[in-house]
């Protein structure tokens, strides 16, 4: 499967911890989105990479939050200390470099904090 | 800033059925248009995009859209729906360099047999 994938799929946890997120984007794309999704809403961006540079991020990605590309390939989304409110899918998209280019979703990581 | 609105929350249609899904948009200049459709457990999938050219776009799937720039809508169509148009649409827009896109809240469609 050459799409984009993201790990894991689900994640419990207690408010107050840390997790992270893993996607490993489409191999050839430069780009690499975060996007967050909660029941009966759209995505919502929160954060993109050209490379390994982050780019742009959005007022919703709070001080908890912190995202890496490290080498211009797969990504982590950390949070700490998570709350009830950060509950949500967490969806990332890869695509080419060029601003028509298709973003490519993978499958998100749903976050359920306790 | 750039906003999208489905107003239909949710639409019920008989298969074999046409079908249009509403869309507005809010942009100051010309924007980039995008359907994306969403099935349970699966990841958003791009039915059609528009950038420029043509007014009418073709999709998978057997979607089309048209672009009004004098309404500001980018309404999907489809002839004939199948049951397994049965799912989540997603009308977005994005700017000039793609950075990010905006979502609306989407349509859940779902077919009556």
């Amino acid at each position: 499967d050459t799409g984009v994938s993201q790990n894991p799929r689900h994640k419990i946890t207690k408010r107050g911890q840390n997790v992270t997120f893993r996607c490993d984007p489409i191999s050839e794309h430069n780009r690499l989105y975060w996007y967050r999704q909660t029941l009966g809403q759209g995505p919502e961006f929160l954060t993109y990479f050209q490379n390994e540079a982050q780019l742009e991020k959005s007022r919703l990605l709070s001080d908890r939050f912190s995202a890496e590309r490290p080498k211009g390939s797969f990504s982590t989304l950390e949070i700490q200390r998570t709350e009830q409110g950060d509950s949500a899918m967490y969806l990332c998209a890869s695509s080419l470099s060029h601003s028509t280019d298709t973003q490519y979703f993978g499958p998100g990581t749903r976050l359920t904090v306790l | 800033a750039q906003s999208v609105t489905q107003p239909d929350i949710h639409i019920t249609v008989s298969e074999g059925a046409s079908l249009e899904l509403r869309c507005n948009y809010s942009y100051g200049a010309t924007p980039y248009l995008f359907w994306y459709v969403q099935s349970p457990g699966q990841g958003l999938q791009l039915l059609l995009k528009y950038f420029s050219g043509d007014t009418l776009v073709q999709g998978i799937k057997g979607f089309e859209a048209e672009f009004k720039r004098s309404q500001s809508s980018f309404n999907l169509r489809k002839p004939s729906v199948h049951w397994s148009d049965a799912a989540e649409y997603f009308c977005a827009v994005g700017d000039s360099s793609a950075s990010k896109i905006i979502f609306g809240s989407g349509t859940r469609l779902s077919i009556r047999p």
